[in-house]
């Protein structure tokens, strides 16, 4: 089955600063990557999602990157601000009916991150 | 605030009680998801159902019993749970087209006594 790797486990920086967090994936049949912010209390909410056929994907201060052939996705966020502190977690599934294969995503072990003021 | 509303927020139960977690989504999805979720761990896949039946049991055991009644309601029933049963119960709904994204509830914060 599909097994996600993401590091750091932990990540402190000072607002304004830019965040990297790094996911690598072992099922070359994944193509679809989503990425959760879960606040304390609530439960994961999507920020962006890419899927294989784009390498590269940007919402305002949040941007992804893949690489199929590394087999690697990486969230981007920059000038961080105390809002963005939380858990981010990776995912990897299929994207057959429902973008999931039927909700098999496989989620990375999450990264908690504190911006400090 | 999330689509997918979960109830209760919190439940607390013996082992020897019945309860059930409810769920309700309104985004016309046909397809819905439990997942549970460990302290500082992942959510982890329970069941998952589409067009109202059930597709996807991963080996859950028996104690836990879903149901769904229409394509706006998950429910989860639960009887002779065990204390490492505690966990964040999440429900989820996608819609069945290629690319769908999942969106999660709050979750119902189970503690088993």
């Amino acid at each position: 089955g599909e097994n996600v790797e993401q590091h750091p486990s932990t990540l402190s920086v000072q607002e304004g600063d830019s965040a990297v967090i790094k996911c690598t994936y072992s099922d070359s049949a994944s193509n679809y990557f989503p990425w959760y912010k879960q606040e304390l209390g609530k439960g994961p909410q999507l920020i962006i999602d890419i899927r294989s056929n784009v390498g590269e994907k940007k919402d305002q201060r949040i941007a992804v990157t893949l690489n199929k052939t590394a087999k690697h996705f990486s969230l981007h966020i920059t000038e961080t601000q105390p809002e963005d502190s939380a858990v981010y977690f990776c995912a990897a599934g299929g994207s057959n009916a429902g973008g999931t294969s039927y909700g098999k995503l496989t989620f990375g072990q999450g990264t908690i991150l504190t911006v400090h003021p | 605030d999330t689509e997918v509303t979960q109830t209760p927020k919190h439940l607390v139960m013996g082992m020897t009680n019945k309860k059930s977690l409810k769920c309700e989504q309104h985004m016309g999805h046909r397809a819905m998801y439990w997942y549970k979720q460990k302290a500082k761990k992942p959510p982890e896949l329970m069941f998952v159902y589409s067009y109202e039946k059930l597709s996807i049991n991963e080996s859950v055991p028996s104690r836990f019993s879903p149901e769904c009644p229409n394509s706006s309601l998950l429910n989860l029933h639960l009887h002779a749970l065990q204390p490492e049963d505690s966990a964040l119960y999440l429900c989820a709904s996608s819609m069945l087209q290629g690319g769908s994204p999942l969106h999660f509830g709050n979750g119902t914060r189970l503690t088993v006594t």
